[in-house]
This record gives C-alpha cells, structure tokens and sequence, in this order.
C-alpha cells in the first residue's frame, strides 16, 4: 500500500497563476484533510472532508478550493496564487473508528509551493 | 493565545539522555490528545496517543492532566534516531489542532 501520495512535491508559481494540488489515499478512509505548514506556526487545517462529496472549511480557507473527487482523491486547488501562499502542503487521511476520538491520522509527504 | 503551545526548543542532548516536553492547550473542550514526530523535511507520523491514566510505549511515557490543560512526553535513554521535531495535538470536538512543535536533537 502506498499510504497517502501527493504530486507534485515542489512547486514555483508567479502571482496570480492557479494550480491544483493532489491527493490519494489507498486506505478505504472517509476523511480527508488539507493542511499548510508554516515555521513556528505548527499545522492548519485548509479544507477537509468526511467523506466522498462533502467538504467543509477548516481553519484558513481562504485563497483555496477543494474538491472530493472520489473516496480515494481530495484536491486543492490556488486559484491565483499570492506570496502568502508560499508554505509546505500536506494532505491526510484518517478512519474512524466508531464512538473514538482517536483516530490516527495519516499524512502525504507534502508538496512545497513558492510564490514569487 | 494558541491554542496549543509548545516550547520550540531546541533541545541538545546527549545519547542516554532523558528529556522531557511539555505541551499546554488552552480549550477544555479538548477531547483526545497525541504526540506526533516529524523528521526533517517529511511528513508528521504518530508517535503515540495519550490517555487520561498516562501511558508508555517503550522508551517513551506520555502524561495528561486535564485540570491543568497540561500534556508531556518523556523519552528515555535518548538515541540518536530521537532527533526530530515533535509535535502535540489536540483533538477539538474532531478538530485536530497542531503545535508549533518542539525541535529535538541527539547528539553522540
């Protein structure tokens, strides 16, 4: 199994252009999560979703879209990227397991965006 | 105030070394809570949960305290592979909060 896959793992966008983000998990898990990784600053939610075709806003939405294209795929998306985008991405996946709050989280190995 | 604080370190040990962190969280409502590791440059893993009557794990013993709001991890006789940034997380309600995390390294 190879877990949680992103591509790409770096990127370098101008002002203003748009890209997307992607993510798959092979694990069978309904919850999907976006997060961005800034020094001192620790992880923030993006975006997440429960499950296939619902997605909700987490922490720091703003400037981003997201997509929950099937079980296994959740995308993000800049749609005109600005320099306060520049961060290290990270996607996630967990199960539930039923009446427990812990549930593990599994992570990507991130996607490092610049934007000049 | 973040919800989650950590101190940022860093801390220089010696192998065998036993070092300890804390980590405070600011919301009652705090559910479950857990220490993951992130190496350098990769993705955070999960280290271990932490349960309300403390639990250990090898090398490693994580401590709750609700009253105060106030969670630890204690690594003993520290190895080399040790270093690494560790980070706490709260789970809100389903809402998992990260710290900023705190840098380890072991030095032979």
């Amino acid at each position: 199994n190879a877990g949680v896959t992103q591509t790409p793992k770096f990127q370098v966008l101008k002002t203003g252009q748009s890209m997307t983000l992607q993510c798959a998990q092979d694990m069978n898990h309904n919850s999907m999560y976006w997060y961005r990784q800034d020094p001192g600053m620790g992880l923030r939610l993006i975006y997440y979703s429960a499950s296939e075709g619902t997605t909700d806003k987490g922490e720091v939405p703003n400037g981003y879209n997201v997509s929950r294209l099937n079980k296994r795929e959740f995308s993000l998306r800049l749609e005109s990227a600005a320099p306060s985008q520049t961060s290290v991405y990270f996607c996630a996946s967990s199960g539930e397991i039923a009446g427990s709050s812990y549930n593990e989280q599994f992570f990507g190995p991130g996607t490092r965006l610049t934007v000049l | 105030r973040k919800e989650v604080e950590q101190d940022p370190g860093p801390f220089n040990v010696p192998e065998g070394a036993t070092v300890a962190f804390n980590c405070t969280y600011s919301n009652s409502a705090s559910q479950s809570f857990f220490w993951y590791r992130q190496d350098c440059r990769k993705e955070p893993k999960l280290l271990m949960s932490v349960y309300s009557s403390g639990n250990e794990d090898g090398r490693f013993t994580a401590q709750l305290n609700r009253a105060s709001q106030y969670i630890s991890l204690l690594i003993r006789d520290s190895k080399l592979s040790d270093s690494a940034t560790y980070l706490c997380v709260v789970n809100i309600r389903g809402d998992m909060r990260f710290g900023a995390g705190t840098r380890l390294t072991v030095k032979p």
